[in-house]
C-alpha cells in the first residue's frame, strides 16, 4: 500500500517563529509532492509543490526541502503567523494513473499571537 | 468561474436510506475525486475519473458508486447508508498531465444516524 506518513500531528508555534511539518514516503514512484493547507469548514488548497528534481523550493515565508535518497520532504514556513493556523497536509503522486493523490495524515498548526 | 461545487453541505440520513451527493466543475477538467475525510484524518480517496464515462476505485471505494456522464459532473452515490459512513465529503478536479494541481470543493458533511 502507498504511504505518506506525516508528522507531528500537531504542532502550537509562537508568532514570528517558524513551523516545520515532516512528510516520509515509500513509493519511489512518486514524482510530486505537493502541500495542502486547510482552514476550518474550508476544503483543502494547494499551497506550495515540489518535484524530485530540486532539493527546495520557496514561495513567499514557506519553504519545501526535499531528500531524495531518505524520502523525505518537508514543509517550513518561517515568521509564523496567526493566519497561518490551519491543518495542512503533504501528499504524493505518481506519473499517471489520473494524478491520485496519496495524503499524509495531516498536522494542526496553531499559532499563538 | 465557481470552481468545484458541492451540494447539498450538509445532510442528516437514517441507516439504510440513499443519497447522492453532487458535485460540479467548471474548470473544464478531464480528472474529477471524491475523497473522504474523518476526524483527524487525513483524505481518503473513493473513486476518481479521467474522463466522462470513466471512472475506477480509489482507495476505500465500498458502499458508493459514481458515474461520469459529462465533463462537468461527478456524482456520488450511498446506495444504503451505514454509521462508518459518517464523514466529511470532497470532490476535486484537475487538468490532466503534468499539471497535478487538485481544486477542492468546499465539502459535505454527512451524517448518519
Amino acid at each position: 500500500q502507498q504511504q505518506v506518513k506525516q508528522s507531528p500531528q500537531s504542532l502550537i508555534v509562537q508568532k514570528g517563529g517558524i513551523s516545520i511539518i515532516n512528510c516520509a514516503y515509500e513509493n519511489t514512484a512518486f514524482d510530486y509532492f505537493p502541500w495542502y493547507q486547510q482552514f476550518p469548514g474550508k476544503g483543502p488548497a494547494l499551497l506550495i509543490a515540489i518535484r524530485p528534481d530540486v532539493s527546495e523550493k520557496k514561495e513567499g515565508r514557506f519553504t519545501i526541502s526535499f531528500n531524495k535518497s531518505a524520502k523525505q520532504f518537508s514543509l517550513h514556513i518561517m515568521d509564523s503567523q496567526p493566519g497561518d493556523s490551519a491543518t495542512y497536509f503533504c501528499a504524493a503522486s505518481r506519473l499517471g494513473g489520473g494524478n491520485m493523490l496519496t495524503f499524509g495524515g495531516g498536522t494542526r498548526l496553531m499559532v499563538k499571537p | 468561474n465557481a470552481g468545484v461545487t458541492q451540494t447539498p453541505k450538509f445532510r442528516i440520513l437514517k441507516i439504510g436510506q440513499s443519497m447522492t451527493l453532487q458535485c460540479t466543475q467548471d474548470m473544464n477538467h478531464n480528472y474529477m475525486y471524491w475523497y473522504r475525510q474523518d476526524p483527524g484524518m487525513g483524505l481518503k480517496l473513493i473513486y476518481y475519473s479521467v474522463g466522462a464515462g470513466i471512472t475506477d476505485k480509489g482507495e476505500v471505494p465500498n458502499g458508493y458508486n459514481v458515474s461520469r456522464s459529462t465533463t462537468e459532473d461527478f456524482p456520488l452515490r450511498l446506495e444504503l447508508a451505514a454509521p462508518s459512513q459518517t464523514s466529511v465529503y470532497f470532490c476535486a478536479s484537475s487538468y490532466s498531465g503534468m499539471e497535478k494541481t487538485q481544486y477542492f470543493g468546499p465539502g459535505t458533511r454527512l451524517l448518519v444516524l
